[in-house]
Formats: structure tokens, C-alpha cells, sequence
């Protein structure tokens, strides 16, 4: 079947606008992740969504970056007014939560520059 | 929460094998170890997972020792395709939970003819 898949692939903007990012989830599972990864870094975690749960956004790094998700379908990530320290790879990941195992899956990335 | 910490970088020749090991003193009764290979504008992709002694699958194995608080992943006789970045997680697999799944840095591996 198909894997995660996340768009744009590719998004530039201008310091101060806002943007969307989206991520389609492997069909069926139930856990997603947003992650950033900026240049030459490691994997740094945003925001977890687990069913109906609540979200944990402890890793939301300021007020201008949200997500949503729809039941256990895309998730969407926007970031307010941006800057251009959030220039990075936007990743995103879901895992079954099945059998003991939380393999995550990731997507592409979205390679954000803000200019 | 597990903190992780492995080598920067690696380097070896193809035919080899590659040895790159884990720290993580503070793991966690529930926690799994997972290793990620990510390769350049890529997103990470899930090598093999443990809980304790020892696990092989088709790709790598995973050699965790008895306390836990460090572990070993082998790749038997790289290639220049396996030049990527490899990371290392810890975590509970059943609650999931993102920060509870903790990347560590990562380590550049970097095959050589």
C-alpha cells in the first residue's frame, strides 16, 4: 500500500507569512508525529497525535506553530508569521501502535525555506 | 525520558563490518531500542527493533546486554549504499508517544571502496 506522503515537497516564503504543511498517513494508523529536521541535525520531535486522544505538544517550539489532525486521517502543520530560523525538513511519521512495535513510518519531508 | 548518545561518525570500507553502539544509562523498564537509517533528503527508515539480547533480522542485528543501558547495531559486510546516517531510539513502543521516542544525534556512516 501506500506510505506517508506529505506536501509541498518543496516551500519557500517570505519571513512574516504563513504556512501550511500537509501529511496523509498510512491508512489505518492510528499514531502520527511531526518532527524538524534542520541542516546537518538530528530529528527534532513537535507533536504527537494518538487516536482521539489530546494532542502532546510539548514539542511545538513557539505559539506560531499548530497542528490538526482529522480523526486518524491527514494531519496539517502551520507555522504563523514565519522566520527564518524555521527554515528545515518538516517531517512526518505514523505508527500502527500495534503488537508492541511503534515503527514509525516517515514521509518525504517538506523542505521549508524561509527567506 | 532515555537520552541517547552514539558516536558522530564512522567510517569503513565495503566488505566490512560495522559495529555502531548506543548509549542510554536511563532507559526505561518498558522502553524498545530502534535504529533508523536515514539517507540525504530522505525520511528515516526503521532498521530493526529490540528489547534485550540479542535480535537479526535480514538487514542488521541489534546486541543489547543484560542491564540494557547501552546497545549495538551490526551491519555485516557494508556497501557504499549503506552511507547514510543511522539513528538510534529508545522508547515505549506501546504507548508511542513522540518525546517518549527519543532521537539521539546520530551517526554519520560513511563506506569507502
Amino acid at each position: 500500500g501506500a506510505g506517508v506522503s506529505q506536501s509541498p515537497s518543496n516551500k519557500v516564503t517570505e519571513k512574516g507569512k504563513d504556512v501550511e504543511l500537509r501529511c496523509d498517513p498510512i491508512s489505518g494508523h492510528t499514531a502520527l508525529y511531526w518532527y524538524r529536521q534542520r541542516l546537518g541535525q538530528g530529528l527534532e520531535f513537535l507533536i504527537y497525535f494518538q487516536g482521539n486522544s489530546a494532542p502532546d505538544k510539548s514539542g511545538l517550539p513557539s505559539d506560531r506553530f499548530s497542528a490538526e489532525r482529522t480523526g486518524e486521517s491527514v494531519s496539517t502543520l502551520t507555522i504563523q508569521r514565519t522566520q527564518q530560523e524555521d527554515s528545515a525538513v518538516y517531517l512526518c511519521a505514523s505508527s500502527a501502535l500495534a503488537g508492541g512495535s511503534d515503527t514509525q513510518y516517515f514521509g518525504p519531508g517538506t523542505r521549508l525555506t524561509v527567506l | 525520558l532515555a537520552k541517547t548518545t552514539q558516536p558522530i561518525s564512522m567510517d569503513s570500507y565495503e566488505g566490512q563490518e560495522v559495529n555502531i553502539t548506543c548509549s542510554h544509562n536511563n532507559i526505561a523498564t518498558n522502553d524498545y531500542i530502534t535504529w533508523y537509517q536515514q539517507f540525504p533528503s530522505q525520511g528515516p527508515r526503521f532498521i530493526i527493533q529490540g528489547y534485550k539480547t540479542k535480535v537479526t533480522n535480514e538487514v542488521a542485528s541489534l546486541f543489547i546486554p543484560a542491564d540494557r543501558k547501552s546497545s549495538t547495531l551490526s551491519l555485516p559486510r557494508v556497501s557504499l549504499s549503506d552511507t547514510a546516517v543511522y539513528y538510534c531510539l529508545v522508547g515505549d513502543p506501546v504507548t508511542g508517544g513522540g518525546n517518549k521516542l527519543t532521537f539521539g544525534t546520530g551517526t554519520q556512516l560513511k563506506v569507502e571502496l
